[in-house]
């Protein structure tokens, strides 16, 4: 067990729909990451929160967006969903702001989009 | 453009050899490396790392060897244990413009057969 939280496990929805995947990070990690993993490509970076501000952009997609919360809790909003979407999404989490050193992955959000 | 490459899609191996999984990578910025280990149906563990400085890192029966000129780095596992199947992510992390992130390769699915 990471100690990073991600909710729900599995979502299910169709294309056009908003969804919303939700993350907590380890005790004391200040830093948030989102990742994409498709069928066919490695981890793809999509975004890093540090203690609530954007620090960093990866390929992630207009009608994608995150924030971190003041609790550090982080959301990835997902609109307009589109079949190619349907992937899964891993939160992690580190101490501090540089990608040096380990990142603390969650066990994931399955998206399937229909 | 794949910064990081992974070109074994799958390894298999006997129980009590050795495991060599390799990775390319063609960003010359990256400074630091990483090796994930992946179960199904779980986030990504970090397993070794490795600095830019350094051209060998051992943890246990996990060696992770860097070879900077020829942008390759390998992970070597000895003895291989069935235990040690699971789906091996090479990462690499850099300063892009004033941020660190991690760049995954595609990973390498290794099986180690009793």
């Amino acid at each position: 067990d990471s100690g990073v939280t991600q909710t729900p496990k599995h979502l299910i929805t169709a294309t056009g729909q908003r969804v919303t995947l939700r993350c907590s990070p380890r005790s004391g990690d200040l830093s948030v990451y989102w990742y994409q993993q498709s069928l066919d490509q490695g981890l793809q970076f999509l975004i890093q929160y540090y203690n609530g501000e954007e620090r960093a952009k990866g390929n992630i997609l207009e009608r994608f967006s995150a924030q971190q919360f003041p609790d550090l809790h982080s959301e990835l909003n997902l609109s307009s969903l589109e079949l190619g979407d349907s992937a899964l999404y891993f939160c992690a989490s580190s101490v501090g702001l540089a990608g040096m050193g380990e990142q603390f992955f969650g066990p994931g959000t399955r998206l399937t989009v229909l | 453009d794949q910064q990081v490459k992974q070109n074994s899609p799958s390894l298999s191996v006997q129980e009590g050899r050795i495991s060599i999984l390799n990775c390319d990578y063609t960003n010359s910025m990256f400074d630091y490396f990483l090796w994930y280990k992946k179960y199904p149906a779980e986030g990504p563990t970090f397993l070794i790392s490795i600095s830019s400085i350094k051209d060998k890192n051992e943890d246990g029966r996990f060696t992770v060897f860097l070879n900077k000129s020829a942008k390759h780095l390998s992970l070597h596992i000895v003895p291989s244990q069935p235990g040690d199947s699971a789906v091996y992510f090479c990462a690499a992390s850099g300063l892009g413009g004033s941020n660190y992130k991690l760049t995954f390769g595609k990973g390498t699915l290794l099986t180690v057969n009793p």
